[in-house]
């Protein structure tokens, strides 16, 4: 089967940084991907991670370790606007017909 | 267009009807997806098309789900006998190929229905 794990909600202060994790069991892995999505909108993508290791764009960074079954996202110097829900996906085929979403954490940024 | 555009935005309908909803993907994006998103939930895959394959249809929750896909271009998502429960976000997703990170799925903004 294939599961995929998220805390349901976090909160943290505006100017913080905040470590979203994910853990994953699943019948295949060919990458793991993490979107944002504001209440109302549709998911944007944030990161890609197929090798272990950290990946950083900007304020955000992502890390995976395949052994794990594991991954986290960082956000630093949080701002308001980073209030939202963030999903964590796995393409268990590579081919693209088995992408598996999360249930996604809220997260709620407070001033 | 710019990106995955979806229609209608909004769909309130009674129970028990037929509704069409439409999505057209990124120009050049071969595969396209179908997931359903219940109010404070995550997202249910229902629906995948790459190319002219056959489409993996594992995902649809029942028969009176189906979806059709012309080539590389619009996909309809039809529900027949709409129920209660069918009221969800239905959005559509289209990436450039399946491999690797150029599968980022862009999506599209949903469309709302409402099943009275």
């Amino acid at each position: 089967g294939q599961n995929i794990d998220q805390p349901t909600e976090m909160t943290a202060t505006e100017g913080a940084i905040v470590q979203i994790n994910c853990t994953y069991q699943t019948s295949g892995f060919n990458g793991l991907f993490w979107y944002q999505q504001h209440a109302g909108e549709a998911p944007t993508f944030l990161s890609y991670n197929v090798l272990d290791g950290l990946e950083e764009k900007g304020r955000f960074s992502s890390f995976l370790s395949r052994s794990k079954g594991y991954s986290y996202l960082l956000l630093k110097e949080l701002q308001m606007k980073d209030s939202a829900s963030y999903l964590c996906a796995v393409d268990e085929s590579g081919y693209g017909q088995n992408f598996v979403f999360g249930p996604g954490t809220r997260l709620s940024v407070l001033p | 267009g710019a990106g995955v555009s979806q229609s209608p935005s909004n769909k309130v309908t009674e129970k028990g009807k037929d509704v069409e909803l439409r999505c057209d993907p990124i120009s050049g994006h071969t595969a396209l997806y179908w997931y359903r998103q219940r109010l404070g939930q995550g997202l249910e895959f229902l629906i995948y098309f790459q190319g002219n394959s056959a489409p993996d249809k594992s995902g649809l929750p029942s028969d009176r789900f189906s979806a059709e896909r012309t080539g590389e271009s619009v996909s309809t998502l039809t529900i027949q006998r709409t129920q209660q429960e069918d009221s969800a976000v239905y959005l559509c997703a289209s990436s450039l190929t399946t491999s690797g990170g150029d599968n980022e799925q862009f999506f599209g903004p949903g469309t709302r229905l409402t099943v009275l």
